[in-house]
């Protein structure tokens, strides 16, 4: 799996955007960008993943660049319920039933003020 | 629609001491995962089953135990517990759909404390 690269930290002013960029310049064309959440002390949560298009859910929004060396989760309209530690991983579907098995890094923390 | 189901919550245990996490998700799904978390660290895997009867190792699998005998269950055990186990403990679980791009959004459960003394 292609290595991830995040700022360790983030701070967000309430109801504004929250932009998280996630470096993978070495991502190869099978593998997907993954992005899960971890509030605090709680067991990481789902955002969003997605290959090449842009992406968007009820959470928040995934923009992949055109090279695919990089991506930013972004949160519309960040709320202080929203600070948490948030894991970009990268990971191809080719392991059979393994490809469950995420490498968690350490994250950026983002810190949602108001 | 509970999702997965970790007990208990906290546990304090005295060195040699044995036990099992429980982990149980009612989604049907095939693959299943067991993770650590120790402070100012990512989560790390221990082991992991992608169906029943069907488990192999992770990363840190040194002093821990588990076996798949149903689709909803993936117990862990301590056989010997050790101060150095002291950590979080999350369980997760997906479908497995070789191919699939969901095969790989884990659902966790909230948590296992345990300290070792």
């Amino acid at each position: 799996d292609a290595k991830t690269t995040q700022p360790p930290s983030m701070d967000c002013a309430e109801g504004r955007a929250a932009n998280l960029p996630c470096n993978h310049s070495t991502i190869s064309g099978n593998e997907y960008v993954y992005w899960y959440r971890q509030i605090h002390s709680q067991g990481p949560q789902y955002i969003i993943h997605g290959l090449k298009n842009n992406e968007t859910n009820e959470m928040a929004s995934l923009i992949i660049t055109e090279d695919r060396k990089s991506s930013t989760l972004i949160l519309p309209h960040a709320t202080l319920r929203d600070t948490a530690v948030y894991y970009c991983i990268v990971r191809s579907l080719n392991y059979g039933g393994s490809q469950g098995n995420l490498i968690f890094g350490k994250g950026t923390k983002l810190s949602v003020k108001p | 629609n509970a999702g997965v189901t970790q007990t208990p919550k906290f546990q304090v245990l005295k060195t040699g001491q044995s036990m099992t996490l429980q982990c149980a998700q009612d989604m049907n799904h095939e693959y299943m995962s067991w993770y650590r978390q120790d402070p100012g660290m990512g989560l790390r895997l221990i082991h992991y089953s992608v169906g029943a009867g069907i488990t192999d190792q992770g990363e840190v699998p040194n002093g821990y135990n588990v076996s798949r005998s149903t689709t909803e269950d993936f117990p862990l055990r301590l056989l010997s517990a050790a101060p150095s186990q002291t950590s979080v403990y999350f369980c997760a679980s997906s479908y497995t759909g070789t191919g699939v791009s969901g095969a790989n959004v884990l659902t966790f459960g909230a948590g296992s404390r345990l300290t070792v003394l």
